[in-house]
Order: C-alpha cells, then structure tokens, then sequence
C-alpha cells in the first residue's frame, strides 16, 4: 500500500529564510505527486504537481519540488520566506494505477514565519 | 468560476440526529471524494465516486453514506452521528483520478455532543 510521510509536524523559519519541508513516499509503481497548500478557515489549494517528465517542478507562489525517485522523495522548497507563507502543507500521492480519484496524505506540516 | 461549494460550514448536532452535508462542483468533473481531516492524521477518503450512481468505499467508510445522482452533487450523509465523527471534512473533484489536479471545498466543521 502506497504511504506518504512527512518530517516534522511544525517547521518554523525567519522571514527570508530557506522553507524545506520533507516528503517521502512508498509506492510499487510509478507515483503521481502533490503538495497542497491549506490556509486557515479553507481548503486545499495546489501548490504544484509530478507526474511525468521534468523532475524539477514548479508551482505557484515561489515553490517548487524535486522528484528523486532512488530518494522516494518530494521535498518541498523556497528560497524566501513570506509572511503570507504561513499554512499547513500537505504531501499527496494518488494511489497505483486504481483510478480511483484518491489522495494519500502526509500527516501535515505546519510552516511558521517569524518576523 | 470553477468551485466546490460545501454546506454548511459549521455544524453542531447532537448524538444519532441524522444530518447531510452537501457538495456541488460547477467544473463537470467526474470524480469526486470525501475526506475528513484530524489533527495528526491528515486527511484521509470517506467515499469516493467515479461517476453518476457509481460510489465506493475509501479508507473510513462506517458510519456514513453518500449518494451520486447528479454529476454535480455529491451529498454526505451521517445517519447517526457519534462524537467520534467530530471532525473537519472535506469534499473534492477531479477530473480525472490519477494526475489531475483535485479541487477541495472550504469545509464543514461538524461538532457532534
């Protein structure tokens, strides 16, 4: 069964700073990777998005994401922090090849910026 | 504009009154989830549907119902709720069920006493 685990629950950074926020997955077939954006009082919005192609991805806001596949990876990075970057990321993976429509989820990251 | 709308937002019942929590998708996306999300866990699938009266059980099925007999309603049915259903959910709709971008609702916060 495909998981996804994501290190650190809270991660706090200084405006400016480096973001890093961890994802691992486990899947025996080619994944199809997602991180989620969730600010509070509202739903998830797409950050960005793997699924073929370039390993180098790039999502709005300033974010972007490497699929390392001998890593079973997708960290998740920005070379600047925002204040407006406050939120809890979600790591997601859509499940084997069923075609089901479901999202495996990290546990949650929630991203503090301090002034 | 392309939205999931959720109702109602919050919601506060008591034990065993039967309630429904409604979703509608204007993008005639065929797939649609439903999630609950607790703290810690994430999110994860109550039911999902694949198409109009096609629906299947996701990770936490018991204790709710759904229905697809429109392709832009997706109704949650709790038919006896229980505290242990208090929870933050979650409705989605894709176009796809692979590699399509999901688009999620605001939320339903419900409080069961």
């Amino acid at each position: 069964a495909q998981s996804v685990t994501q290190l650190g629950s809270h991660v706090s950074v200084s405006e400016g700073a480096l973001v890093l926020l961890r994802c691992n997955y486990s899947s025996s077939v080619p994944p199809y990777l997602f991180w989620y954006v969730q600010y509070p009082n509202q739903g998830l919005q797409l950050l960005l998005k793997y699924t073929t192609g370039a390993t180098l991805v790039k999502g709005i806001n300033g974010f972007e994401a490497e699929f390392k596949k001998s890593e079973t990876s997708f960290h998740l990075t920005k070379p600047s922090a925002h204040m407006s970057d406050a939120a809890e990321y979600f790591c997601a993976v859509t499940e084997g090849s069923s075609n089901t429509g479901k999202l495996i989820f990290g546990q949650g990251t929630t991203l503090q910026v301090k002034p | 504009e392309a939205q999931v709308t959720q109702n109602p937002r919050y919601l506060i019942t008591v034990t065993g009154k039967k309630l429904t929590v409604t979703c509608s998708q204007n993008m005639n996306h065929e797939y649609m989830s439903w999630y609950r999300q607790d703290p810690g866990l994430g999110l994860r699938q109550i039911y999902y549907s694949m198409n109009v009266e096609v629906t299947d059980k996701g990770d936490v099925p018991e204790g709710y119902k759904v229905s697809r007999k429109e392709k832009r309603n997706f109704p949650l049915i709790l038919e006896s709720p229980s505290p242990n259903q208090t929870s933050l959910y979650f409705c989605a709709s894709s176009l796809n069920g692979m590699n399509t971008e999901a688009f999620f609702g605001q939320g339903t916060r419900l409080t069961v006493v």
